[in-house]
Formats: structure tokens, C-alpha cells, sequence
């Protein structure tokens, strides 16, 4: 049974400043993605990396693609209220096979 | 397109009554899953299918039942709702090949 280790499980921040959430793994993916979940929504997908080394930068949020391709980190540079969320990875493998995923890093960015 | 939607929004129901959440999608994904959400638990796989007419379980499939007719639609009946069955269910879908998953709002489930 594959399985992806996120933490921190919890994290409150001020506004302004930086953090780094990991998502860790004994297995191999083809891919790792990241989804953001708000209060009383679906996750939405952020972003997937498929290669292993691959840096996404999507506005503040870095993503990172282990070499190895089992594990992943998300850093957010000067956090926003609007950054407070459930961040959550998620495990691909090749063909139909269901994503595997993490339990998430609950986020919280106080003004 | 609307994506994936989900219906009821919200239920409540007693111990042993019966249900089915809805799901649809018009993106003709032929990926369709159902995960429930609790707190600490992150997303459990309930069931899967990869296509119309075809289905398998996940993680945590006991109490569940699935079909899919179609393949715009992917309903979850629970036969005897029990209260370990209070959870947050989403519903997703993906184009086979592809890795976005897309997912619904959510139905929120208080079993009594």
C-alpha cells in the first residue's frame, strides 16, 4: 500500500511571513500534485510536477519534485489570509490507478 | 460547463434509513470516484470506476453501493445509514490519461 506523509499536520502563520509543507513517501509516483481545499469546497487543483527535480513556481508558491520522485515540498513565500486552506498531495501512478492522498496540512494565515 | 455537481448539498438522516447521493459531471470524463472526509482522516477512496458499466472498490467501500449507466453520472446508494457513515463525500473525475481530477462540492452527511 502506497502512502504520502504530509506535515506539518497544522500550521498558523502571521501574514508576511514564509513556510514549507512536505509530502513524503516510501514509493515512487509518476506524479505528485498539489490541491488546495477552502472551508465548504472541493480541493482544487494547484499544480502537478512529473519530473523528478521539477521546481513549479506558481506566483508566491514553489512546488518541488523530489529526485527520486517520492516526495514533494510546497513553500509559500509571504503568506496571505487568502493562502489559509487545506493543502493536500496527492500520488499518481501510470493508467487508471486511483490517486493516493496525504492528509493534508491545515494552514492558517492570521493578519 | 457546470463540471462536477453534486446533490443533496446537505442531509440528515436516522440509523437504517436508505439514500443516494448524486453525482454527475459533463466533461465526458470516463474516471469517476466517490471519497469521504473526516477530521484527521484527510480522503478516503470509497469506490471507483473507470468507465460505464464498470466499477471497484477503495479503501473503504463497506456500506457502500455504486453503478454507473452512464458516463456522465456516478451515484452512491447507502443501503442502512449508520452513524459512522457522518462524513463529508466528495465526488471527482478525471479524463482517463490525464491527472487533473476535478472535484464537486461536496454532500454533507449527518447520520442520527
Amino acid at each position: 500500500t502506497q502512502l504520502l506523509e504530509q506535515s506539518p499536520q497544522f500550521l498558523s502563520i502571521q501574514e508576511g511571513e514564509n513556510l514549507t509543507v512536505y509530502c513524503n513517501s516510501s514509493s515512487v509516483f509518476s506524479s505528485l500534485q498539489w490541491y488546495r481545499q477552502e472551508p465548504g469546497e472541493g480541493p482544487v487543483l494547484l499544480v502537478t510536477v512529473v519530473t523528478g527535480g521539477e521546481v513549479k513556481k506558481l506566483k508566491r508558491l514553489t512546488f518541488q519534485f523530489g529526485d527520486a520522485r517520492k516526495d514533494s515540498s510546497l513553500h509559500i513565500t509571504a503568506a496571505q489570509t487568502g493562502d489559509t486552506g487545506l493543502y493536500l498531495c496527492a500520488g499518481a501512478n501510470s493508467g487508471n490507478t486511483p490517486l493516493v492522498f496525504g492528509k493534508g496540512t491545515r494552514l492558517s494565515v492570521i493578519a | 460547463n457546470a463540471g462536477v455537481t453534486q446533490t443533496p448539498k446537505f442531509q440528515v438522516l436516522k440509523t437504517g434509513q436508505s439514500m443516494t447521493l448524486q453525482c454527475a459531471q459533463d466533461m465526458n470524463h470516463e474516471y469517476m470516484s466517490w471519497y469521504r472526509q473526516d477530521p484527521g482522516m484527510g480522503l478516503r477512496l470509497i469506490h471507483y470506476s473507470v468507465g460505464a458499466g464498470i466499477t471497484d472498490q477503495g479503501e473503504v467501500p463497506n456500506g457502500y453501493n455504486v453503478s454507473r449507466s452512464t458516463t456522465e453520472d456516478f451515484p452512491l446508494r447507502l443501503l442502512s445509514a449508520a452513524p459512522s457513515q457522518t462524513s463529508v463525500y466528495f465526488c471527482a473525475s478525471r479524463s482517463s490519461g490525464k491527472e487533473t481530477q476535478y472535484f464537486g462540492p461536496g454532500t454533507r452527511l449527518l447520520v442520527l
